[in-house]
């Protein structure tokens, strides 16, 4: 089983709509959770970063985060096409300081 | 706002030969750390550097790969030998805690 799993897509949706981009992990010992986005041939881009389960808003964007079913989410409300890049989740341990990414979902925003 | 730079974008290089790839992190951040992507690939984690040595490394990072901060804006990354299979994006990141690093924009790498 893979530490980080992700679906690659690709996901395409009508601007304006809400996104839900998700990741499921294996190992309970990640401690806190980040989000990028990633524009092609670019480096990631940190959106989120959460440490305890629950939501955290920021602006059109909610990071959700359940331990107990180890499955964290990113929702994207109002979707606008510049938001089409590949968004990458990454978890990381409290005693290390590495961190894990997802293989990444290709997100389209159609106009 | 400050970010992440890193220099060249783009490194075209012969098999065998030394590479240096270099990166200003952002200037209060304490953590550092280099990542790689493979085309098509995840983002991979290969060190991070912290109080001026190594903290952790990955099993990618064997003895020719190098890291160094010659002074207090620089961190670099070098490849002694590059193999084809070095081929790759490299990332420099760096944070102020031991969590959520920042990117740049990353060096294409290519190996002929």
């Amino acid at each position: 089983q893979k530490e980080v799993e992700q679906d690659p897509g690709p996901l395409s949706v009508p601007e304006g709509a809400i996104v839900s981009l998700n990741c499921t992990y294996s190992n309970s010992a990640f401690q806190y959770f980040m989000w990028y986005r990633q524009y092609s041939r670019k480096g990631p881009e940190l959106l989120m970063y959460t440490y305890s389960s629950g939501n955290k808003e920021d602006g059109r964007f909610t990071a959700q985060v359940d331990k107990s079913s180890k499955y964290i989410s990113l929702f994207i409300r109002d979707s606008q096409p510049s938001d089409s890049a590949t968004y990458l989740c990454a978890m990381g341990y409290s005693s290390a300081s590495k961190i894990i990414f997802g293989s990444g979902t290709r997100l389209s925003i159609r106009p | 706002e400050p970010e992440v730079t890193q220099t060249p974008s783009h490194q075209v290089t012969q098999m065998g030969q030394e590479v240096i790839l270099r990166c200003v992190p952002i200037s209060n951040h304490l953590y550092f750390y280099w990542y790689r992507q493979i085309l098509g690939q995840k983002v991979e984690f290969l060190v991070s550097f912290y109080n001026n040595e190594i903290s952790e490394k990955s099993e990618i990072f064997d003895d020719q790969f190098s890291v160094e901060r010659p002074d207090g804006s620089n961190f670099t990354l070098k490849i002694r030998s590059t193999k084809l299979e070095d081929s790759a994006m490299y990332f420099c990141a760096s944070s102020v805690t031991q969590r959520d690093p920042y990117f740049g924009p990353g060096t294409r790498l290519t190996v002929t």
